[in-house]
């Protein structure tokens, strides 16, 4: 058990709607990061919350958004849903000023 | 940005044979390198890490290689077991300020070891 939870983890919906993704970092980490894993585009960064600000984006697209709490969860909002959004959402913290990063269980996303 | 190309995709090796899987990263600026397995629908778990200020680094069974000139790191697994059996992945990182550390992720190594 990494310590970072992820809620939920199954999460089955259609095309068009609206889903959130819920993430709790590690006790004491600042970092959150969001990375989507599929068949075919293996791990990607998607973006990066540090102590409630965004420091990073990478591979998010528009239709994505997330932002970080005071207690420091975080939540990624997928909207306009897509067939190709169907994929593993994982979550990791990190502490401050480290690189190594600690990964949640992921929420398993099923678009149909 | 980074790239990371990692090497084989898929790798079979007979228990209590080693294990090399090897990645190349693009950005001379990267300088933290971890290794991640992964198994079937479980999140990714850190197993080792090396940083650009130390060459090869052992924690029991597994090893990894640093060449920073050559940009390449390598995973070194020994005397593998059944359990060893799961997807790896390589990945790299830099400083990008403001405690930014992103990971830029391989393909992935699915590798089977046959008991």
């Amino acid at each position: 058990d990494s310590g970072v939870t992820q809620t939920p983890k199954h999460l089955i919906t259609a095309t068009g709607q609206r889903v959130t993704l819920r993430c709790s970092p590690r006790s004491g980490d600042l970092s959150v990061y969001w990375y989507q894993q599929s068949l075919d585009q293996g791990l990607q960064f998607l973006i990066q919350y540090y102590n409630g600000e965004e420091r990073a984006k990478g591979n998010i697209l528009e239709r994505f958004s997330a932002q970080q709490f005071p207690d420091l969860h975080s939540e990624l909002n997928l909207s306009s849903l897509e067939l190709g959004d169907s994929a593993l959402y994982f979550c990791a913290s990190s502490g401050k000023n480290t690189d190594t990063q600690y990964f949640g269980p992921g929420t398993r996303l099923t678009v149909l | 940005g980074e790239n990371v190309e990692q090497h084989p995709s898929t790798l079979s090796v007979q228990e209590g044979d080693s294990a090399v899987i090897k990645c190349t990263y693009s950005d001379s600026a990267s300088n933290y390198f971890p290794w991640y397995k992964q198994e079937l629908g479980k999140r990714p778990q850190l197993i080792i890490d090396i940083r650009s200020n130390v060459g090869e680094k052992k924690d029991q069974r597994i090893a990894v290689t640093l060449n920073k000139t050559a940009k390449h790191f390598s995973l070194h697994i020994t005397e593998t077991q059944p359990e060893d059996s799961a997807v790896y992945f390589c990945a790299a990182s830099k400083s990008g300020g403001g405690s930014n550390y992103k990971l830029t992720f391989g393909k992935g190594t699915l590798l089977t070891v046959n008991p």
